[in-house]
């Protein structure tokens, strides 16, 4: 098993421009999420997913839109890149719901300019 | 609301000592509790949770939890440090909502021989 892949692994991007985040899993895990590492604040919740089809915001929503069309895929998309949005980006993922452990992937670092 | 707060940026210990990195939370309900540890450059890693049950967690590596209800703690524990645990670690909760987590900022601990 890959486990929880993560495309791109580094990306620079201009102000305004957009981009997708992948994320994938091949453990069939129903939950998935996404998060970002800033400095000094830990890890933040920005959305999550319990099964295809579902999603819901989390703690830092704002500026990132999500969408669950398979199990295994779980795409974070910016629509138009802002420097506060410079950050380390984790994929997590889950057997069941919020009790289990979650596994994350190894993150994608976006800088943007 | 719900939050975590890990009191110590970094904790210092020498190898052969007993270690504990420090975890408090606030959450409406009964906590989910969880410790994980990530090494330069990578994605998380699960070590140990607290579901219910004994308030004693074991998890990987030799570390050990305790939970304290009463002072609403978390900490984490290790009865003889290793050069090789020196990461970063990070405690998380969810409760109420079970499919959100809150992370705290981070404990750096260094292990020297």
């Amino acid at each position: 098993n890959a486990g929880v892949t993560q495309t791109p692994k580094f990306q620079v991007l201009k102000t305004g421009q957009s981009m997708t985040l992948q994320c994938a899993q091949d453990m069939n895990h129903e939950y998935m999420s996404w998060y970002r590492q800033d400095p000094g604040m830990g890890l933040r919740l920005i959305h999550y997913s319990v099964g295809a089809g579902i999603t819901d915001q989390g703690e830092v929503p704002n500026g990132y839109n999500v969408s669950r069309s398979t199990t295994e895929d779980f795409p974070l998309r910016l629509l138009s890149a802002a420097p506060s949005q410079t950050s380390v980006y984790f994929c997590a993922s889950s057997f069941g719901q919020g009790v289990n452990e979650q596994f994350f992937g190894p993150g994608t670092r976006l800088t943007v300019l | 609301a719900q939050s975590v707060a890990q009191p110590e940026d970094q904790v210092n210990v020498a190898e052969g000592n007993p270690l504990t990195v420090k975890c408090t939370y606030s959450v409406s309900g009964n906590p989910y509790l969880f410790w994980y540890v990530q090494y330069p450059n990578r994605g998380l890693q699960f070590l140990l949770k607290y579901i219910t049950g004994d308030n004693l967690v074991k998890g990987s590596y030799g570390f050990e939890a305790e939970f304290n209800k009463s002072q609403t703690s978390f900490h984490l524990k290790k009865p003889s440090a290793l050069v090789s645990d020196s990461a970063l670690y990070f405690c998380a909760v969810s409760g109420g909502n079970f499919n959100k987590f809150y992370f705290g900022s981070g404990t750096k601990l260094n292990v020297k021989p």
